[in-house]
């Protein structure tokens, strides 16, 4: 089945810009959706299909994906971004949603 | 405005059958493109997706899970209920009902997503 890797953790100073990474075979082909996470706390999409902001999230949010590498970028990062961020995709040849194993964002 | 909720028992036994419900609101899971899908995370870990249901009641599940899965729409209720068969430990999780808005324009993202309820399985 497809996989999705994610560092466990990611670290970014305050105001500065941080990048979290998900990699997958060839996962520029496929539709990536990210979520944030906060504890005791539901997910919220914050991009899908690569680029896109949800309504209510903000444009420091950005995403890209090409060849086999997806990342989120959060510019000029504050201390509510802090979270777990997941990664997605839809996996068209085994029919299934898949989840990256999450990054934990800390910002300092 | 969509939401969702989910419903079910907070503690099962071993060996038993679990049966969750998402009661939704704000949209119609009969749109083209509408999906709702289901995901657990155990505590202190990462997201597993269990299960979809899409408009046309097409129903796709883990490929590690399906042999215990069942998904189903009672769409004059705006309800999907999902039934995990023959609960372990292991399945102690919190278990989340989301939206897919419109494959078409959002892929599979999942744009809205319930609260989540606590299930735990202990003798």
């Amino acid at each position: 089945s497809y996989e999705l890797t994610q560092p466990l953790s990611v670290s970014v100073a305050l105001g500065q810009t941080a990048r979290i990474t998900c990699g997958g075979n060839n996962i520029g082909s496929k539709n990536v959706h990210w979520y944030q996470q906060k504890p005791g706390q539901a997910p919220v999409l914050v991009i899908y299909k690569d680029i896109n902001r949800p309504s209510g999230i903000p444009e420091r949010f950005s995403g890209s994906n090409s060849g086999n590498t997806a990342t989120l970028t959060i510019s000029r990062a504050q201390a509510g971004d802090e979270a777990d961020f997941y990664c997605q995709v839809w996996d068209s040849f085994s029919a299934e949603v898949v989840f990256g194993g999450g990054t934990k964002l800390t910002v300092l | 405005q969509v939401t969702l909720r989910e419903s079910g028992p907070a503690l099962v036994k071993p060996t038993q059958t679990l049966t969750l419900t998402c009661t939704f609101s704000g949209f119609s899971l009969s749109t083209s493109g509408m999906c709702v899908s289901w995901i657990r995370q155990p505590p202190g870990k990462a997201l597993e997706w269990l299960a979809l249901i899409d408009w046309d009641e097409d129903k796709y599940y883990s490929t590690s899970l399906k042999t215990r899965l069942t998904i189903s729409t009672d769409t004059s209720r705006n309800q999907v209920v999902l039934t995990m068969t023959n609960m372990d430990p292991v399945d102690t999780a919190t278990y989340f009902c989301a939206r897919i808005g419109d494959i078409a324009v959002a892929g599979y993202g999942m744009d809205v997503w319930g609260q989540g309820t606590t299930v735990t399985v202990s003798s």
